[in-house]
């Protein structure tokens, strides 16, 4: 069955690091994105890609970066971990604008 | 400035008994709303959906009826069961041609248990 997996489900850091979170999707949707969620605010999107090569910002894009070099990928980079991107991090695909959005079972992320 | 709205945290029914989740929002450019569920420990995942064209769309026991002149969606699940207990997301997305089109705008989220 196709699916979308995240990776690492569970990670403790230190603030300064460097955090990479994986998505990968085998449904070959065009549209991927990253939210995270926080008590309070729902599902924020932090970056989105409506395919290879294409990336963009969303509403809470400041210290977060994405790359997509194929379809079935993108992953999230803390470039420099703060405490205030302790959260829980969730990716979502789409085929379509006009279709649902799938989410995967989310990363927390706990930066110390 | 939250464009989508969940103005209660949390919401407690009897099992059988009708449950409704309320959603309010401000951008006069969304044109297409969506209700996802969500368990502990998993993503959301998709429950309806419905079209401003339409003020009512049903699927089994969840219906969901949109007031654009109120710019308000309400979910309504009928019966209530215990296995619907979870945290229930409204989210809205523009028209194409919008700035924001296939952007998702999620509310804060309503806590639903349903007691046996």
């Amino acid at each position: 069955d196709a699916e979308i997996t995240q990776s690492p489900r569970h990670k403790i850091t230190e603030t300064g690091r460097q955090v990479t979170l994986a998505c990968h999707q085998t449904w070959n949707h065009n549209n991927m994105f990253w939210y995270r969620q926080d008590l309070g605010h729902g599902l924020r999107l932090i970056h989105y890609s409506y395919g290879v090569q294409d990336t963009n910002k969303g509403e809470v894009s400041d210290g977060y970066s994405v790359s997509r070099s194929n379809t079935e990928d993108l992953p999230l980079t803390l470039e420099s971990a703060a405490s205030s991107q302790t959260s829980v991090y969730f990716c979502a695909s789409s085929f379509s604008n006009n279709q649902p959005q799938h989410f995967g079972d989310g990363t927390r992320l706990s930066i110390l | 400035d939250q464009q989508v709205k969940q103005n209660s945290p949390s919401l407690s029914v009897q099992e059988g008994r009708i449950s409704i989740l309320n959603c309010d929002y401000t951008n006069s450019m969304f044109d297409y709303f969506l209700w996802y569920k969500k368990y502990p420990a998993e993503g959301p995942t998709f429950l309806i959906s419905i079209s401003s064209i339409k003020d009512k769309n049903e699927d089994g026991r969840f219906t969901v009826f949109l007031n654009k002149s109120a710019k308000h969606l309400s979910l309504h699940i009928v019966p209530s069961q215990p296995g619907d207990s979870a945290v229930y997301f409204c989210a809205a997305k523009e028209a194409a041609g919008g700035t924001s089109y296939g952007k998702l705008t999620f509310g804060q989220g309503t806590i639903l248990t349903v007691h046996p």
